[in-house]
């Protein structure tokens, strides 16, 4: 089955620092979303984004399908942007979301 | 209207005891979907309802584990027989049909 694989596994930044999370998937699918697991377990939708360049305030997220990757960016990190963040991706043949493993954002105030 | 609600937020439970589940989606939304989170993993798929039917329960772990949607809307994971390794977050979220899914606040269950 289709792999998912998130990078890095961990991160820790100071308030105010940019960064980018790597999302890398092994085949071709029809939906890829981005999630943000807050301290108490909520998991907040980002973006849906099987393709192409969104933007929302201070994140935005890029999929090139093409080349089986999305990233996300986060600018001028807040202390409440830290969690576990989750790409997740559903396969062409299926409609389950596939996970990757998590990268753990700690910003420091 | 309002998000996925799950209910209960916590389930404490003994070993070997019959515990259910409930899930209610976006209005409007008629693919739900169950799926399951161990400490420190990604969820893990466990079955996917379009409408009535359980199109996918190809993730559910073994026949202790059961899932209706009689109407269309509520749905109810039901495990018999707990045991131990199944404690969890339970997860719950629903779509239409191959878009975007929106999660609940999730079950936690711990089997004692």
């Amino acid at each position: 089955g289709i792999q998912v694989e998130q990078s890095p596994p961990d991160l820790i930044l100071q308030e105010g620092a940019n960064s980018t999370l790597r999302c890398n998937f092994s085949d071709s699918v029809n939906n890829l979303q981005w999630f943000h697991q807050n301290p108490w377990g909520q998991l907040i939708n980002l973006f849906y984004i099987p393709s192409g360049t969104k933007q929302n305030g201070r994140l935005s997220a890029t999929t090139v399908a093409t080349e089986r990757y999305s990233l996300l960016y986060i600018s001028s990190s807040q202390t409440t942007d830290s969690g576990v963040y989750f790409c997740a991706v559903v396969a062409r043949s299926n409609y389950q979301l596939i996970w990757g493993a998590g990268t753990k954002l700690i910003i420091k105030p | 209207g309002a998000g996925v609600s799950q209910t209960p937020s916590n389930k404490v439970t003994e070993k070997g005891k019959y515990v259910e589940l409930r899930c209610d989606p976006i209005s409007g939304h008629t693919a739900l979907y169950w799926y399951r989170q161990s400490l420190g993993q990604g969820p893990e798929f466990l079955i996917y309802f379009q409408g009535t039917g359980a199109a996918d329960d190809s993730g559910l772990p073994n026949d202790r584990f059961f899932a209706v949607r009689p109407e269309g809307s509520v749905s109810t994971l039901k495990i018999q027989r707990t045991e131990r390794g199944d404690s969890a977050v339970y997860l719950c979220a629903s779509s239409s049909p191959g878009r975007e899914q929106f999660f609940g606040p999730g079950t936690r269950l711990t089997v004692l």
